[in-house]
């Protein structure tokens, strides 16, 4: 089946500080999402995002699926911002969401 | 409000009995979904169902059991068959897009 890989698997920033997560993913992908999967265990959509690059606030993404990889930026890092972050990618087979094992991030005053 | 509701939040089980868990969405959605994750690990995917009485086996289904009477609702039982229960359970909706929504989840513990 398809791989989901994300790096850096733990992340841990200043307070301030901006940061690049990456996912790749082995085979072509209809679709991807983002997520921020905060301290009790509820998973937030961030992005929805087959292709292109969407801002939100403080957050944006970028998917270039030609190469097989997704980037979320996290500018002007804030201690909420702590949690894990997944991808998540929609295989051809309807309703299969594929998710990568995380990055941890930590966000220190 | 709009969401996706899972309950219970917390669950205590002994060995050896069944425990449903419930999930409900108002948001119209046809498929539903529900995971399941272990510390420190990504999410993988138990059951989904497109559509009304039709559901199918995700990645990891053995121990567990769904059924899809109605649209709002796609309950889950964990079994006595599961042989490593606790967990974290996570039920998700979404349309054909693939883009799923989440409910807070549940956690299970067996005594």
């Amino acid at each position: 089946g398809i791989q989901v890989e994300q790096s850096p698997p733990d992340l841990i920033l200043q307070e301030g500080a901006n940061s690049t997560l990456r996912c790749n993913f082995s085979d072509s992908v209809n679709n991807l999402q983002w997520f921020h999967q905060n301290p009790w265990g509820q998973l937030i959509n961030l992005f929805y995002i087959p292709s292109g690059t969407k801002q939100n606030g403080r957050l944006s993404a970028t998917t270039v699926a030609t190469e097989r990889y997704s980037l979320l930026y996290i500018s002007s890092s804030q201690t909420t911002d702590s949690g894990v972050y997944f991808c998540a990618v929609f295989m051809g087979s309807w309703g299969k969401l594929q998710f990568g094992a995380g990055t941890q991030v930590v966000v220190t005053p | 409000d709009g969401g996706i509701t899972q309950s219970p939040k917390y669950l205590f089980r002994k060995e050896g009995q069944n425990v449903t868990l419930s999930c409900e969405q108002n948001l119209n959605h046809d498929a539903m979904y529900w995971y399941r994750q272990d510390p420190g690990q990504g999410l993988r995917l138990i059951y989904y169902s497109q559509i009304v009485n039709d559901f199918q086996k995700g990645d990891i289904a053995e121990g567990y059991s769904v059924s899809r009477e109605k649209k709002e609702s796609f309950p889950l039982t964990v079994t006595s068959a599961q042989k490593n229960p606790t967990a974290f359970y996570l039920c998700a909706s979404g349309q054909n897009t693939g883009e799923l929504f989440f409910g807070e989840g549940s956690r299970l513990t067996v005594l």
